[in-house]
């Protein structure tokens, strides 16, 4: 079946603006999470979902940042006046459910923004 | 203090080497452990679970020591195709849904 999917797979933004990133999780996972990689730099936590609510947002970096989920499935990640700090590749995973052999997480191949 | 150390490598090594990786983790209410391994401007894609009595999957074995809190990954008859980042991961305290990841070991293998 399909994997995670994500769009777009490249954003390249003015300094400033606000853009919305998109993941579509394998189908039938409850959980979805969104993690950070900066160049150079390991992955990091931002949020996640269980359905449509965020147990833990605790990885979002300032409140220019925002993310949803609708329906159980799609998730949009917002980022609000951005900033070329926010330069990353934003990854997208999901898991069938969250407790102890329903966690492990498949990946999406993320979406490269650029803040000029 | 990182909450998940690695080598950051390179480890450049021959076709057929054998090759260990480590990681150490300073939570120890951590309670899943994986091995993910990301190639060049790709996604992460799981390589395996850790587990306490140690598992193996063909050339790959992997061990988890929780009371040094130190996880590795032993790659045997290492191929071409094995060059990669390979990721450290173990899941923040007290659950199992959000991932602390190392930064990760690079392994190149050449002919």
């Amino acid at each position: 079946g399909a994997g995670v999917s994500q769009s777009p797979s490249n954003k390249v933004t003015e300094k400033g603006k606000d853009v919305e990133l998109r993941c579509d999780p394998i189908s039938g996972h409850t959980a979805l999470y969104w993690y950070r990689q900066s160049l150079g730099q390991g992955l990091e936590f931002l949020i996640y979902f269980q359905g449509n609510s965020a147990p833990d947002k605790s990885g979002l970096p300032s409140d220019r940042f925002s993310a949803e989920r609708t329906g159980g499935s799609v998730s949009t990640l917002t980022i609000q006046r951005t900033q070329q700090e926010d330069s990353a590749v934003y990854l997208c995973a999901s898991s069938s459910g969250t407790g102890k052999g329903k966690n492990i997480q498949y990946f999406g191949a993320g979406t490269r923004l650029s803040v000029l | 203090r990182k909450e998940v150390e690695q080598d950051p490598g390179p480890f450049n090594v021959p076709e057929g080497a054998t090759v260990a990786f480590n990681c150490t983790y300073s939570n120890s209410a951590s309670q899943s452990f994986f091995w993910y391994r990301q190639d060049c401007r790709k996604e992460p894609k799981l390589l395996m679970s850790v587990y306490s009595s140690g598992n193996e999957d063909g050339r790959f074995t992997a061990q988890l020591n929780r009371a040094s809190q130190y996880i590795s990954l032993l790659i045997r008859d290492s191929k071409l195709s094995d060059s990669a980042t390979y990721l450290c991961v173990v899941t923040a305290s007290g659950g199992y849904n959000k991932l602390i990841f190392g930064a990760g070991t690079r392994l190149a293998v050449h002919p």
